[in-house]
């Protein structure tokens, strides 16, 4: 099925960097999600966007909702152990087809 | 704990039977949502129930069925199972169609 392009796959940082991640679409979106997922759980939702241009923060996780509606990004500044996981965006156009997209993902790993 | 349960949470089964998974949505979430995660994959969508009739379908192969009941939880049976069927399988559920989606723990299937 169609997924959206998220780069980068992966990532290897040490504690306390700053992450940047981003997702990009062939498609206009209305809403974008980004949620994480630890290993063997389920994903659970961090940031919620439902307007281009719009930036919007929880705690040390910034996202934005890109002008274009074709893209968005997710930053994470001074980074911790527990932040370890892999981060899905997801998008959804609300023009009759409901269901959301989901980017490929990107695993972040910290190095001690 | 998103409020979404999912049942059970780890199934071993054989090639060519049949397992059914159960979920049952945040309390007051009329939408439930069925993905497929292989392994190391992204989520694929695989169909969504409203308030108990199908509202969107995915890509969910015929050998898989769904049903949501009037007590709003629902049911994805996987028959006639094969090696590649082996994923973790997670609910979602919304308030209404076009709202954030909540996951459950997921379900850890493994076919042999």
């Amino acid at each position: 099925g169609q997924q959206l392009n998220q780069s980068p796959q992966s990532m290897f940082i040490q504690e306390g960097e700053d992450v940047s991640m981003n997702c990009t679409s062939s498609s206009i979106f209305n809403t974008w999600l980004w949620y994480k997922q630890d290993p063997g759980e389920g994903p659970v939702l961090l940031i919620a966007l439902y307007k281009a241009g719009e930036l919007t923060s929880n705690g040390r996780l910034t996202a934005q909702f890109g002008i274009t509606r074709k893209d968005s990004f997710l930053n994470i500044s001074a980074s911790i152990p527990s932040d370890v996981g892999i981060y899905f965006c997801a998008g959804r156009n609300n023009f009759g087809n409901e269901k959301l997209t989901f980017g490929t993902g990107t695993r972040l790993t910290i190095i001690p | 704990d998103s409020g979404v349960t999912q049942t059970p949470k780890h199934l071993i089964t054989a090639t060519g039977q049949r397992v059914t998974l159960r979920c049952s949505p945040r309390s007051g979430d009329l939408s439930v949502y069925w993905y497929q995660q292989s392994l190391d994959q992204g989520l694929q969508f695989l169909i969504q129930y409203y308030n108990g009739e199908e509202r969107a379908k995915g890509n969910i192969l015929e050998r898989f069925s769904a049903q949501q009941f009037p007590d709003l939880h629902s049911e994805l049976n996987l028959s006639s199972l094969e090696l590649g069927d082996s994923a973790l399988y997670f609910c979602a559920s919304s308030v209404e169609s076009q709202e954030t989606q909540y996951f459950g723990p997921g379900t850890r299937l493994l076919v042999l």
